[in-house]
């Protein structure tokens, strides 16, 4: 199965500089790439993601990048603000529009300090 | 975006007793939802996948008896802990596959807590 590994597992950033988590996968068939922010005591939230046929998106200060050949992809955070601090999670699944079982990261504890 | 609905958000419960965890999607259909179970400072488990009008598919090493899940309409699912021992303690999450963009969208967690 899906095998997805995540660095750094705590990552501590001033405010105003960038972040960025790295994410390497084993399927070779995976085809979506989800990065998901979670809060204390609460469940994911999607902030942005990735298929396969997309090497790199950008929405405001969040950008992710996909190397297929290398199976990486990474979540770059530029601007960081003291409410980017939370615990992020990479995941990769088969994507087919019925079904999508996600493996997740382990995630990163991002804390930004003023 | 799409939202997902969990209750109870906390629950304490005594040993042997069992507890019902429900997921709804609030605006979109769900032919598939998932559960995850969380434990502290670690990612999320996928526990099973629960399919409208079928039997869920569990994981390996998730005992189907222990977490009874049911998905009966397609913006509701449910997961019962029966019998439920202090080791069942942990944040359960459920997502739900909005089809039609692909995505899937999180509930905000039940913490249980079997004393």
């Amino acid at each position: 199965g899906e095998n997805v590994e995540q660095h750094p597992s705590t990552l501590s950033v001033q405010e105003g500089d960038s972040a960025v988590i790295k994410c390497t996968y084993s399927d070779s068939a995976s085809n979506y790439f989800p990065w998901y922010k979670q809060e204390l005591g609460k469940g994911p939230q999607l902030i942005i993601d990735i298929r396969s046929n997309v090497g790199e998106k950008k929405d405001q200060r969040i950008a992710v990048t996909l190397n297929k050949t290398a199976k990486h992809f990474s979540l770059h955070i530029t601007e960081t603000q003291p409410e980017d601090s939370a615990v992020y999670f990479c995941a990769a699944s088969i994507n087919t529009g019925t079904a999508s079982k996600l493996t997740f990261g382990t995630g990163t504890r991002l804390q930004v300090t003023l | 975006g799409a939202v997902v609905s969990q209750h109870p958000s906390r629950v304490i419960c005594k040993s042997g007793t069992s507890v019902k965890i429900e997921c709804r999607s609030l605006d979109f259909q769900a032919t598939t939802m998932f559960w995850y179970r969380q434990f502290p400072k670690k990612s999320l488990m996928l526990m099973a996948t629960s399919n409208e009008g079928s039997k869920a598919t569990y994981e390996q090493g998730v005992e189907k008896d222990k977490f009874l899940i049911n998905h009966a309409s397609l913006t509701l699912s449910t997961l019962t802990v029966t019998s439920a021992h202090p080791e069942d303690s942990s944040f359960y999450i459920c997502s739900a596959l909005a089809t039609r963009v692909g995505e899937l969208f999180f509930g905000e967690g039940s913490r249980l807590t079997v004393l």
